[in-house]
């Protein structure tokens, strides 16, 4: 059964504390892995897609990786405007999405 | 650069009445949609694939004669929710995947909020 895990569920950090934000997946036929940023009533705001293992992509304060079973979402020195909900979301050969159920990151000024 | 827009992004309806929710893909065609619901402090919910000139398909517990999808261009599918009730208030969000020959990327619109009293 295709799948994805996000952990933690919540997470908080102090302004500046670096951490990592993982998506486990299990899908048939990855197409895609999708980082989407999501704050309170709003539609989720894309980040990053990766399509294969060992891919890197990084913007502003994050950055994003890829293995065959996983995907890390790295904030380095976050700052209190990064809290929001990180979505991750897998794309399988049948083009279905598949979303975890999303991190709330709150960063302390 | 390409960018999904909802509409409206918020409607109020009378119990009964029906409300029609606009997806539309700018600047690229959109051969599927996706339509989500959300309810607070909670995951997306997909309820149904839209695919240009064909039947949506539909998540298992979405009622299909309630949710009416059409599909009837490249840019632009629609969410009809018909005899609304309370319980069908939430925050509605579509997206749609953005096709190029590096791959595939989905956007999403900014969600219409519905509420019905």
């Amino acid at each position: 059964e295709d799948q994805v895990t996000q952990s933690p569920e919540a997470l908080r950090l102090q302004e500046g504390e670096s951490s990592s934000l993982n998506c486990s997946y299990t899908v048939s036929g990855l197409r895609g892995l999708f980082w989407y940023r999501q704050d309170p009533g709003k539609g989720p705001e894309f980040l990053f897609t990766l399509y294969s293992a060992g891919e890197e992509k990084e913007k502003e304060r994050l950055k994003a990786t890829l293995t065959k079973k996983e995907s890390f979402l790295h904030i380095t020195a976050p700052k209190p405007e990064d809290s929001a909900t990180y979505l991750c979301a897998v794309q399988a050969w049948d083009d279905k999405i598949i979303f975890g159920k999303g991190t709330r990151l709150h960063i302390l000024p | 650069g390409a960018v999904v827009s909802q509409h409206p992004s918020w409607v109020i309806c009378k119990s009964g009445t029906s409300v029609k929710i606009e997806c539309r893909s700018l600047d690229f065609q959109a051969t599927t949609m996706f339509w989500y619901r959300q309810f607070p402090k909670q995951s997306l919910m997909l309820m149904a694939t839209s695919n240009e000139g064909s039947k949506a398909t539909y998540e298992q517990g979405v009622e299909k004669d309630k949710f009416l999808i059409n599909h009837a261009s490249l840019t632009l599918s629609t969410l009809t929710v018909t005899s609304a009730h309370p319980e069908d208030s939430s925050f509605y969000i579509c997206s749609a995947i953005f096709r190029s020959l590096s791959g595939n990327t989905i956007y999403f619109g900014e969600g219409s909020w519905l509420t019905v009293v």
